[in-house]
């Protein structure tokens, strides 16, 4: 069955240093790919996506690589803020007829000043 | 992007009673709506999958009869938890797609606690 498998967390990082956090999936056929974001005491947010092989989904500084051949969408960003410590989630769509999406655990970021 | 909207945004209620949080999709027409629940620490598990007009899909070991689901317009569903008890307190978040939109939109989540 579909799944996705996120690293474990808390990630801890100083200021300006550079991020990765792994997401690896297994799926049948090649379904969208997708990174939310949690901030503390809001709703979860899209960060990007990428919809086939290939295709990098970029935002805020972020950026993630769909690669078919290690089944991986590892999110990057190569500074981070304060303002980016969050939860993240990596998803990929189950259906693509409604939408419907299966979740890694998340990973919570730190980073400190 | 689009908004989306649950009422309320935290509720407390004695174990035995019922209660309704709503979902509404404020700029678009939502014909599919989704319910999630959260637990501490944890990643999102979806729950159900309402389409507009019809019954909702309940996943694997989820309480149809618990988690009443109604999605009577485009533009709301609402979810009630019959006869709560303290291990239904948890967070539960819903979102949206329909209209022009291809992804979900996400709802700030409603903390439940139950007593």
């Amino acid at each position: 069955g579909n799944s996705v498998t996120q690293m474990e967390g808390p990630v801890t990082l100083s200021e300006e240093a550079f991020l990765t956090i792994n997401c690896t999936y297994t799926a049948t056929g090649y379904p969208s790919l997708f990174w939310y974001v949690q901030y503390p005491g809001e709703g979860l947010q899209l960060l990007l996506k990428a919809t086939k092989a290939d295709d990098k989904g970029s935002n805020k500084g972020f950026e993630a690589t769909y690669r078919k051949e290690t089944t991986s969408f590892h999110l990057e960003k190569g500074s981070v803020q304060v303002s980016d410590s969050a939860v993240y989630f990596c998803a990929l769509e189950r259906s693509s007829s409604n939408y419907q999406l299966i979740w890694g655990a998340g990973t919570k970021l730190i980073i400190k000043p | 992007g689009a908004v989306v909207s649950q009422h309320p945004s935290r509720v407390i209620c004695k174990s035995g009673t019922s209660v309704k949080i709503e979902c509404r999709s404020l700029d678009f027409q939502a014909t599919t709506m989704f319910w999630y629940r959260q637990f501490p620490k944890q990643s999102l598990m979806l729950m159900a999958t309402s389409n507009e007009g019809s019954k909702a899909t309940y996943e694997q070991g989820v309480e149809k009869d618990k988690f009443l689901i109604n999605h009577a317009s485009l533009t709301l569903s609402t979810l009630t938890v019959t006869s709560a008890h303290p291990e239904d307190s948890s967070f539960y978040i819903c979102s949206a797609s329909g209209g022009l939109f291809n992804e979900q939109f996400f709802g700030p989540g409603t903390r439940l606690t139950v007593l």
